[in-house]
């Protein structure tokens, strides 16, 4: 799996959106990009995940950029518990059983402030 | 909404003591994971279960480890003989067969601390 670079840290005001980076500029064509967030020690989630194409959901809006090499996680109007630990995770859909696991890194901390 | 429930929330245990880490996946998923995640540190994937079998396991999935789904609905790792370093959160997390789904739905995790 290619590997990703993300801020250690950012932060935020309530009610504006929150813009966060990742590099990939190994992924390779067959590899999508997915973002989940831990809130405080609590089990991952889910966020949004992309190839190509912009994609959007009522979390969050993925944009990547035309050569791949890198994307960005848009949340429109962060709130309070939006506090969290983001997750950039670029990975192959296994052929085998159509499995996928995906590659933890460290992550951006992103504090929303009031 | 459904969710992956997991029990119990905190499991205290002494060194060489087994221990087993129940968990309950969503009805209809069909994949099952386990994933530790020692504080402080990433989350770290263990293990991957399909179709009533170990379908990946990476390099911390020892021979002290094991997972089963006894019934229809529980999902267990079993820790055979624990060590001090064995002490983490456990995430259980399961996702539907739909090749079109890529989420995992993770549990709460259950926090082990061995002594």
């Amino acid at each position: 799996d290619a590997k990703t670079t993300q801020p250690p840290s950012m932060d935020c005001a309530e009610g504006r959106a929150a813009n966060l980076p990742c590099n990939h500029s190994t992924i390779s064509g067959n590899e999508y990009v997915y973002w989940y967030r831990q809130i405080h020690s609590q089990g991952p989630q889910y966020i949004i995940h992309g190839l190509k194409n912009n994609e959007t959901n009522e979390m969050a809006s993925l944009i990547i950029t035309e050569d791949r090499k890198s994307s960005t996680l848009i949340l429109p109007h962060a709130t309070l518990r939006d506090t969290a630990v983001y997750y950039c995770i670029v990975s192959v859909l296994r052929a085998s059983g159509g499995s996928y696991i995906p590659t933890f890194g460290r992550g951006t901390s992103l504090i929303v402030h009031p | 909404e459904p969710e992956v429930t997991q029990t119990p929330s905190h499991q205290v245990t002494q060194m060489g003591q087994e221990v087993i880490l129940r968990c309950v996946p969503i009805s209809n998923h069909l994949y099952f994971y386990w994933y530790r995640q020692i504080l402080g540190q990433k989350v770290e994937f263990l293990v991957s279960f399909y179709n009533n079998e170990i379908s990946e396991k990476s390099e911390i999935f020892d021979d002290q480890f094991s997972v089963e789904r006894p019934d229809g609905s529980n999902f267990t790792l079993k820790i055979r003989s624990t060590k001090l370093e064995d002490s983490a959160m456990y995430f259980c997390a399961s996702r539907d067969m739909d090749r079109q789904t890529y989420e995992q739905y993770f549990g709460p995790g259950t926090r082990l601390t061995v002594t």
